[in-house]
């Protein structure tokens, strides 16, 4: 089975340049995260889609984040303009809600420099 | 808001000792998770801790659940250099929102 693909593996750009952010999810699963990891932190959850409709935003920074899941399937999340304070690793993440059970399965990130 | 704390942040211990690590949570939950992460590397899911009492076992790893007390140990048994990594607890709330801890970096020394 694949697992979640992301791309770029890495990115760098300068303040104020705009970014984007692909995922792959794992095949038939309905769920899919974006997370925020800055280095030395635990993952901070940014939007989780249910199919192509968005669950909880509540934590992405909207005046420059933004972020959308077509068909259900691939996602991208866009930063436009980059502030230096997004440097970090971007993990996208998938689940299939089994039972009571949810387990994520994590793409390897995106890490992001911004100069 | 939710918080999830682990502690300690940085553990170091030698090879064929004991330790457990904390992770203590805000609000009510009966779902938590535990995760590795490999320097440079994605997470990989170890545990699932579905209620009260849970108790889960792989290898030298050992984790548990007590959602009266909201919380959650990771006790590692007779530690190995492979065993070295950043472990995160996760708290699954209602409509399978994640809160991550703040995670705890293992060094285990020869």
């Amino acid at each position: 089975e694949a697992g979640v693909a992301q791309s770029p593996r890495y990115k760098i750009i300068e303040k104020r340049q705009s970014v984007a952010f692909w995922c792959n999810p794992i095949s038939g699963h309905a769920t899919l995260y974006w997370y925020q990891q800055i280095l030395g932190q635990g993952p901070k959850l940014l939007i989780q889609f249910q199919n192509n409709g968005v669950v909880d935003d509540s934590q992405l920074p909207k005046d420059r984040f933004s972020a959308e899941r077509l068909k259900g399937v691939d996602s991208t999340l866009k930063i436009q303009p980059a502030k230096l304070e997004d440097s970090a690793v971007y993990l996208c993440a998938s689940s299939s809600f089994m039972g009571v059970q949810n387990i994520q399965y994590f793409g390897a990130g995106t890490r992001l420099s911004v100069l | 808001e939710l918080k999830v704390e682990q502690n300690p942040l940085f553990l170091s211990m030698q090879e064929g000792k004991n330790y457990t690590i904390y992770c203590n949570y805000s609000t009510t939950s009966d779902r938590l998770y535990w995760y590795r992460q490999d320097p440079g590397k994605s997470l990989e899911s170890l545990f699932v801790l579905l209620s009260n009492g849970a108790v889960k076992q792989e290898g030298r790893l050992m984790a548990s659940l007590d959602t009266k007390a909201r919380l959650s140990t990771l006790h590692i048994t007779a530690a190995v250099h492979d065993l070295s990594a950043t472990y995160f607890c996760a708290v699954d709330m209602v409509g399978n929102q994640f809160y991550f801890g703040t995670g705890t970096s293992l060094t285990v020394i020869p």
